[in-house]
């Protein structure tokens, strides 16, 4: 079952900081974040484990809440590079399953 | 290290028409994805292989595509007849192994016009 993620879409100035939420109804055993910008491949930026293990890029953060099935992926002093959208995919016991997007808009 | 590349990056076709699609994913891989993203959503997964079997062909609609990863290297996904729902970006990914773990690394993707 798909993911839902929220907000649907921010714009954001340099500087400023942003919270993607990811949501599943299902048991989760990892959740994965990717960035995608218009045009291009999407990119790996982290992946949440069960039982609290991470791997990612240093200057990107997140969280995973196993209970709620909530992951929440922080950007913080925002870039014009971090523009784009950004994917949850979450994974219980089938394949990854991405979520709709999050469009995130950096501005000068 | 070289990424994973696929061929053609557009094609044009008309419906009812066949196409094929070839992913080479970064060597070492052992897992490998089609994914068909349609504009404005996040990608959905077609088919996964481990090594040259299927892992996941759930969402894959049979009657009209298939995909073939025979010497669990590269792989090529194909329509036949292509329908205009079709239309989407054809994304490859490869991964070291298929648990939860292990991250994707995509390719630049194939985009399909179907008229």
């Amino acid at each position: 079952q798909q993911p839902v993620q929220s907000p649907q879409a921010v714009i954001l100035r340099e500087g400023e900081d942003a919270v993607i939420n990811c949501s599943s109804s299902k048991a989760l055993y990892s959740v994965h974040w990717y960035r995608q910008k218009h045009g291009e491949a999407p990119i790996f930026l982290m992946i949440l484990l069960k039982g609290g293990e991470q791997k990612g890029h240093d200057k990107i953060s997140a969280s995973f809440n196993e209970k709620k099935q909530q992951s929440s992926l922080y950007l913080t002093a925002s870039q014009l590079s971090y523009s784009g959208t950004y994917f949850c995919g979450t994974q219980g016991n089938t394949p990854l399953v991405f979520g709709k997007g999050t469009r995130l808009s950096v501005i000068a | 290290e070289a990424g994973v590349a696929q061929s053609p990056r557009y094609k044009i076709i008309e419906k009812r028409q066949s196409v094929a699609f070839w992913c080479n994913p970064i060597s070492g891989h052992a897992t490998l994805y089609w994914y068909q993203q349609i504009l404005g959503q996040g990608p959905k997964l077609l088919i996964q292989f481990q090594n040259n079997g299927v892992v996941d062909d759930s969402q894959l609609p049979k009657d009209r595509f298939s995909a073939e990863r025979l010497k669990g290297v590269d792989s090529t996904l194909k329509i036949q007849p292509a329908k205009l729902e079709d239309s989407a970006v054809y994304l490859c990914a490869s991964s070291l192994g298929q648990g939860s773990s292990y991250e994707q690394y995509f390719g630049p993707g194939t985009r399909l016009t179907v008229t």
